[in-house]
C-alpha cells in the first residue's frame, strides 16, 4: 500500500493564480481531511469529507474548495492565491468502524509558496 | 470550540534520560480521543500514542507513555530512555468522537536530544 500520496511536493504560485493539490489514498478509508501548517504552528483543518459526495468546512476554509467524487481522491482547489496561503498542506485519511474512530494517516505534505 | 495548548515551545533532554511534554485541552464533551503525533524534519506526521477518554488506564507504547488526567484536562507524554531519533516536533491533538473525527492540534513542542 502506498498509503496517502500528495502531489506536487513543492509549488510556487504567483498572487492570483489558481491550482489544485492532489490527494489519493489506497486504504479504502471513508474519511479524508485537508490541513494546513503555517511555520512554527500546529495543523489547522481546512475541509474534510466523511464519504464520496460529502464535504464540510473546517476551521480555515476561506479561499479553498474541495470535491470528493471517489473514495480514493480528495483534491483541494486554491482560487486566486494570496500570500496568506503560503503554508505546508497535509492530506490525511482515516476510517470509522462500529462507531470507533481510527487514527489518521497523513501524506508527506505539499509546500506551497505564494509570491 | 475545543482548544489544545502546549506550553513548552522547546524542550531538551540528554540521550538515555526521560523527558515529559505537557498538553492541556479545553472541552465540555465527555467522549473524545487524545493523540500525540511526532513530526521529524522530513515533515511526515507519525502517530506516537492514542488515549480514549473513557479509559482510566494510561496508554503505553514501548518507551512512550501518557499521564491522562481527565478532570484536570491534562495529557502529558513521557519519553523514557530518549534516543537521538526522538528529536522532532511533537503535537498533542484532540478529536471529539463524532461523525467527522476531526483533529484539533496544539502548537507543538520541539524536542532536542543531546548526545
Amino acid at each position: 500500500n502506498a498509503g496517502v500520496t500528495q502531489t506536487p511536493k513543492f509549488r510556487i504560485l504567483k498572487i492570483g493564480q489558481s491550482m489544485t493539490l492532489q490527494c489519493t489514498q489506497d486504504m479504502n478509508h471513508n474519511y479524508m481531511y485537508w490541513y494546513r501548517q503555517d511555520p512554527g504552528m500546529g495543523l489547522k483543518l481546512i475541509y474534510y469529507s466523511v464519504g464520496a459526495g460529502i464535504t464540510d468546512k473546517g476551521e480555515v476554509p476561506n479561499g479553498y474548495n474541495v470535491s470528493r467524487s471517489t473514495t480514493e481522491d480528495f483534491p483541494l482547489r486554491l482560487e486566486l492565491a494570496a500570500p496568506s496561503q503560503t503554508s505546508v498542506y497535509f492530506c490525511a485519511s482515516s476510517r470509522r468502524l462500529a462507531g470507533v474512530p481510527y487514527e489518521q494517516y497523513f501524506g508527506p505534505g505539499t509546500r506551497l509558496t505564494v509570491t | 470550540a475545543q482548544t489544545v495548548t502546549q506550553s513548552q515551545p522547546e524542550m531538551s533532554v540528554q540521550e538515555a534520560e526521560t523527558v515529559t511534554l505537557s498538553c492541556t485541552y479545553d472541552t465540555s464533551e465527555s467522549d473524545y480521543y487524545l493523540f500525540w503525533y511526532k513530526q521529524p524534519p522530513s515533515r511526515q506526521m507519525i502517530l506516537v500514542i492514542r488515549q480514549e477518554a473513557y479509559k482510566q488506564q494510561n496508554a503505553t507504547e514501548n518507551r512512550f507513555s501518557v499521564n491522562f488526567q481527565k478532570a484536570a484536562k491534562s495529557f502529558s507524554l513521557k519519553i523514557s530512555d530518549s534516543q537521538l531519533g526522538d528529536a522532532a516536533m511533537y503535537f498533542c491533538a484532540y478529536s471529539l468522537n463524532n461523525a467527522g473525527n476531526m483533529l484539533t492540534f496544539g502548537g507543538g513542542t520541539r524536542l532536542m536530544v543531546k548526545p
